[in-house]
């Protein structure tokens, strides 16, 4: 694998449902970010960890729970959705997040259906 | 604080006609400002980016931005169209604090044979 992976690809779930959602960056970086992108709206950034710390939180409801446990890997954890939060999940890396001219490199995104 | 404008959600060209699309930005510090392109079912890729130095920048794809600050500017523009362009466009500009970007709402480029 290379770059930025996302799985899963596609994802349906009911309110009241558990799911994660996994990210995983094949390129040595040290920061990794969740951004929502919704239909006709700007991509919104939700967290964003530094060397498996967090360092932002966009206001973000806590159904929203993210974990970042090397780093490499990055989740977002699921619960008692509602349907307003279906929308593409990016994830994305950077070599630092303290270094704003650091690209971003994104994954695929995961898909979610809120039903 | 910072933001980012793009004016147009939707541009169509011809096939070999010149590409622009607008991008204004907001900034209360020197900015540093990215262009990203996403095809359908992808994540976000680079095009190009502005840093510090010359402020015509080239990037991936024969694409161009030009950073003008009287103008707070950051068009991005393409000689010729070729089909494959047809994708979302974002313009991007980095937060005060260095820890993310904030992205504009997305142009949609349709180029027709």
């Amino acid at each position: 694998e290379t770059g930025v992976t996302q799985t899963p690809r596609h994802l349906v779930m009911g309110m009241t449902n558990k799911k994660s959602l996994k990210c995983e960056q094949h390129l040595g970086h040290n920061a990794m970010y969740w951004y929502k992108q919704s239909a006709k709206k700007p991509l919104e950034l939700m967290f964003v960890y530094s060397l498996e710390e967090r360092v932002e939180n966009n206001s973000v409801p806590s159904r929203f729970s993210p974990e970042c446990p090397n780093s490499s890997h990055l989740f977002l954890h699921l619960h008692t959705l509602q349907p307003e939060d279906s929308a593409l999940y990016l994830c994305a890396s950077s070599q630092d997040s303290g270094l704003s001219y650091n690209e971003q490199f994104f994954g695929p995104g995961t898909r979610l259906t809120v039903l | 604080a910072q933001s980012v404008t793009q004016l147009g959600s939707h541009v169509s060209v011809s096939e070999g006609a010149l590409v622009l699309l607008r991008c204004n930005y907001s900034s209360s510090v020197p900015p540093y400002l990215f262009w990203y392109v996403q095809y359908p079912n992808q994540g976000l890729q680079l095009l190009l980016k502005y840093t510090t130095g010359a402020t015509l920048v080239k990037g991936i794809n024969g694409f161009e931005a030009e950073f003008k600050k009287s103008e707070t500017s950051f068009h991005l523009t393409k000689p010729s169209a070729h089909m494959s362009d047809a994708a979302e466009y974002f313009c991007a500009v980095s937060n005060q604090a260095g820890t993310a970007l904030i992205f504009g709402k997305g142009t949609t480029l349709s180029v027709s044979s």
